[in-house]
């Protein structure tokens, strides 16, 4: 089953509205976790790592203050998409690293995905 | 150059068809390497990681050539469930916690 989950998975919000999406770690510790975004046809890009109980860290040309992340919990980061605008439609895909939990791969465990529409 | 580049497809292939993604990537230092499967709206999953003496995972086939900077995925007797987009997935200089992804090859199989 999911041990990452996104809320909400689908939003629809008119232009100069803030949008918060959330990401939970379900039965493991995330001290780390990550955020990309992904535009049709596109790759996923890293947007920022957020740390629990430290300042995320930005990838080169996302603007922390459009993009607020917040690491409250060690199993709760949110992303808080402010004043969006049309052109921040995208795909938002939160992921953490196994970390604690048994797991039978090394990668990261990824989110639903959270799709985002701004009219 | 992009970090990881993988071909543009659309692959379009009829069933029980064999099919093959390639994939490069820039960074000499690359440590781990991996093609997952994203369907459409959904989060990518990992299909299989890829080890320099290559590795076979029932139907599917990777491989991995260090000194060409290139990476394989080969899909023998395709079914139509594997219709879906393959990332090509190389991790930079923070290991598994900085996975770099390919723009994606999107498959579709064809009865």
């Amino acid at each position: 089953g999911a041990v990452v989950s996104q809320h909400p998975s689908w939003v629809i919000c008119k232009s100069g509205t803030s949008v918060k999406i959330e990401c939970r770690s379900l039965d493991f510790q995330a001290t780390t976790m990550f955020w990309y975004r992904q535009f049709p046809k596109q790759s996923l890009m890293l947007m920022a790592t957020s740390n629990e109980g430290s300042k995320a860290t930005y990838e080169q040309g996302v603007e922390k203050d459009k993009f607020l992340i917040n690491h409250a919990s060690l199993t709760l980061s949110t992303l808080t998409v402010t004043s969006a605008h049309p052109e921040d439609s995208s795909f938002y895909i939160c992921s953490a690293p196994p970390g604690s939990r048994r797991a039978y791969t090394d990668t990261q465990y990824f989110g639903p995905g959270t799709r985002l529409t701004v009219l | 150059r992009k970090e990881v580049e993988q071909d543009p497809g659309p692959f379009n292939v009829p069933e029980g068809a064999t099919v093959a993604f390639n994939c490069t990537y820039s960074n000499s230092a690359s440590q781990s390497f991996f093609w997952y499967r994203q369907d459409c709206r959904k989060e990518p999953k990992l299909l299989m990681s890829v080890y320099s003496s290559g590795n076979e995972d029932g139907r599917f086939t990777a491989q991995l050539n260090r000194a060409s900077q290139y990476i394989s995925l080969l899909i023998r007797d395709s079914k139509l469930s594997d219709s879906a987009t393959y990332l090509c997935v190389v991790t930079g200089r923070g290991g598994n916690n900085d996975m770099r992804f390919g723009a994606g090859t999107r498959l579709t199989v064809k009865p």
